[in-house]
């Protein structure tokens, strides 16, 4: 298994504004990911957190306005840049720890954009 | 593309009925199906899963077998609780490793 640990777990943020949450597993995990929970709205997938190159990207999605970091296997970064209304959502981090194993989610970060 | 399918919600029912979320899914080649539960406050996680046709995934009294005939994955319990109130979610992960693809999620109550 794997305990993930996100941070901020909330926050409200000025338009305009970027927010950096970040992800911490307790080992080291194959795969990590990072989704979007916009409200009343199921989970979209928005990257791969590649560890030592660019995130792989979803349909939707670009780097400028999304851009991740992974400097390790256990540690990722997604920031949320030049934020609106529109981006006010629930952001998860999720592993796998191995290919085709279960994955797990973070508690989840609550992003509100005033 | 691949897609998830779940019956709306919200889903109110009595302590002890029994409960059928209804999960349809369109993919191609053999995916890997899941059922995912948010309880109030708390984050994802998984219920139960299945990996190829005709599987039976199970846990807590939840049961969903894969079907690939009818391209189903419907999560049944025969008694639910108040505790079982939350939001669930049925995925399901294709031939790319560790991508989920979720449902819209349905939200159960359960009244005493």
């Amino acid at each position: 298994s794997a305990v993930i640990s996100q941070k901020p777990s909330r926050d409200i943020c000025q338009r305009g504004t970027s927010l950096t949450i970040q992800c911490q597993v307790d080992s080291q995990v194959t795969m990590m990911f990072w989704y979007r929970q916009q409200p009343g709205q199921s989970l979209t997938l928005i990257a791969t957190a590649n560890q030592g190159s660019e995130a792989t990207y979803e349909s939707g999605f670009v780097i400028d306005k999304f851009p991740i970091s992974r400097p390790n296997l256990t540690f990722s970064t997604l920031t949320v840049s030049n934020m609106s209304p529109e981006d006010s959502s629930i952001y998860l981090c999720s592993v796998e720890v191995s290919v085709n194993t279960e994955a797990f989610f973070g508690q989840g970060t609550r992003l509100t954009v005033v | 593309g691949n897609s998830v399918t779940q019956m709306e919600g919200p889903v109110t029912l009595s302590e002890e009925a029994f409960l059928t979320i209804n999960c349809t899914y369109t993919a191609t080649g053999y995916p890997s199906l899941f059922w995912y539960v948010q309880y109030p406050g708390e984050g994802l996680q998984l219920l139960l899963k299945a990996t190829k046709a005709d599987d039976k995934g199970s846990n807590k009294g939840f049961e969903a077998t894969y079907r690939k005939e009818t391209t189903s994955f419907h999560l049944e319990k025969g008694s639910v609780q108040v505790s079982d109130s939350a939001v669930y979610f049925c995925a399901l992960e294709g031939n790319q490793g560790g991508k989920l693809i979720f449902g819209q999620g349905t939200e159960l109550s359960v009244k005493p």
